[in-house]
């Protein structure tokens, strides 16, 4: 499959502790996105890297929430002292900037749940 | 700031039966629209964009800019288009950031 892969699917913690998760896009693709998703809830925005470079945070976004993309390729998402409002599914998204119907399409992984007890 | 509206969480219609899923949105600039759609089980794909102006099985979506809506319609539902439809507006700007609405479940009954 080369599609846009995350590790782990599923993470279950206890609040305080620390979580990450990774995100390998499409090859290629200079355009990576993480976005958070509750239930009855659209995917909403966190960050946006194009290349190694993160151009955009959400303010949903504190300050214990972490993200990189160190050599432009595979992207970490670290969550800090967890809380129970983290729980959420947390998707990740690759892009590139081919022109055509491909071109600009956000292809999105399935997901990394994450359940804070 | 960009929001997009679906106003139905919810929509259930008879096979055969046409389908309408709405969207609106407020953005300041030109947008470009696009529909996302989820099986279940599955990860979120993009359905259709509307620059591409495609039917896509089916579907189509025409950006009405004096309303500021991107509805999706089919006219004759399946059982297979049953699923959630999320509708999503870019940041035509620098950021390329992707705004997403809250999603509308399509149930369609046999």
């Amino acid at each position: 499959d080369t599609g846009v892969s995350q590790d782990p699917r599923h993470k279950i913690t206890k609040r305080g502790q620390n979580v990450t998760f990774r995100c390998d896009p499409i090859s290629e693709h200079n355009r990576l996105y993480w976005y958070r998703q509750t239930l009855g809830q659209g995917p909403e925005f966190l960050t946006y890297f194009q290349n190694e470079a993160q151009l955009e945070k959400s303010r949903l976004l504190s300050d214990r929430f972490s993200a990189e993309r160190p050599k432009g390729s595979f992207s970490t998402l670290e969550i800090q002292r967890t809380e129970q409002g983290d729980s959420a599914m947390y998707l990740c998204a690759s892009s590139s900037r081919l022109t055509g119907r491909a071109g600009n399409t956000i292809y999105f992984g399935e997901g990394s749940w994450l359940t804070v007890v | 700031a960009q929001r997009v509206t679906q106003p139905e969480k919810l929509l259930s219609v008879f096979k055969g039966a046409p389908v309408e899923l709405k969207c609106n949105y407020s953005y300041s600039g030109s947008p470009e629209l696009f529909w996302y759609v989820q099986y279940s089980r599955q990860r979120l794909q993009l359905l259709l964009r509307h620059i591409s102006r495609e039917s896509i099985k089916g579907f189509t979506a025409d950006l009405n800019k004096g309303e500021t809506s991107f509805h999706l319609k089919k006219p004759f539902a399946q059982e297979e288009d049953s699923a959630m439809y999320y509708c999503a507006l870019r940041d035509s700007g620098g950021y390329q950031k992707v705004t997403f609405g809250i999603g509308t479940k399509l149930q369609v009954i046999p």
